[in-house]
């Protein structure tokens, strides 16, 4: 089955600059790629996907960038706020199948 | 409703009790997932219905762990003789038909604690 690897686990960042998290996924079947941020105690929630034929997605401060070749997508937080503060995860699905997610990356960002 | 809705919020159960969660899809989607999220871990996957196909239930941890669901509404997850391993968060999520490449929308989840 699909293996999704997710880095870094922890990431600090000071408010306004960029924060950059990268996944890696084994099956080149894969063809959706979603982004999760998990506030603490809270449900997981949608920020960003992107899908096989698009090579990067924008959306304000957020964007992800996926390469296909190399099986590795990225998402890219542009002028960091405190309130961005969560857990991130990444996710690798084909369509009509499960979800893989990643193992999450925690980031803090200080004010 | 309008989002995934789970129940109960919170359990607390003695080692060896069976438990049941449950979990109200959004209505109108097709597919539904199960995750297991342990304190400060990434999602692990459960099981996954789509439609009347025959659920993957690849992710089950032990011949403990089983899973129903309704036509295409609710289902249940029951976790039975209850170990301390077993204490997690338990999410479900749905999406429009995933066959056709649907987000999936999570609940708030399940608090499961074995004591």
């Amino acid at each position: 089955g699909e293996n999704v690897e997710q880095h870094p686990s922890t990431l600090s960042v000071q408010e306004g600059d960029s924060a950059v998290i990268k996944c890696t996924y084994s099956d080149s079947a894969s063809n959706y790629f979603p982004w999760y941020k998990q506030e603490l105690g809270k449900r997981p929630q949608l920020i960003i996907d992107i899908r096989s034929n698009v090579g990067e997605k924008k959306d304000q401060r957020i964007a992800v960038t996926l390469n296909k070749t190399a099986k590795h997508f990225s998402l890219h937080i542009t002028e960091t706020q405190p309130e961005d503060s969560a857990v991130y995860f990444c996710a690798a699905s084909i369509t009509g199948n499960q979800f893989y997610f990643g193992t999450g990356t925690s980031l803090t960002v200080i004010p | 409703g309008a989002g995934v809705s789970q129940s109960p919020s919170n359990k607390v159960t003695e080692k060896g009790k069976d438990v049941e969660l449950r979990c109200d899809p959004i209505s109108g989607h097709t597919a539904l997932y199960w995750y297991r999220q342990r304190l400060g871990q990434g999602l692990e996957f459960l099981i996954y219905f789509q439609g009347n196909s025959a659920p993957d239930k690849s992710g089950l941890p032990s011949d403990r762990f089983s899973a129903e669901r309704t036509g295409e509404s609710v289902s249940t997850l029951t976790i039975q003789r209850t170990q301390q391993e077993d204490s997690a968060v338990y999410l479900c999520a749905s999406s429009l038909d995933s066959r056709t490449g649907n987000t999936i929308y999570f609940g708030e989840g399940s608090w499961l604690t074995v004591v």
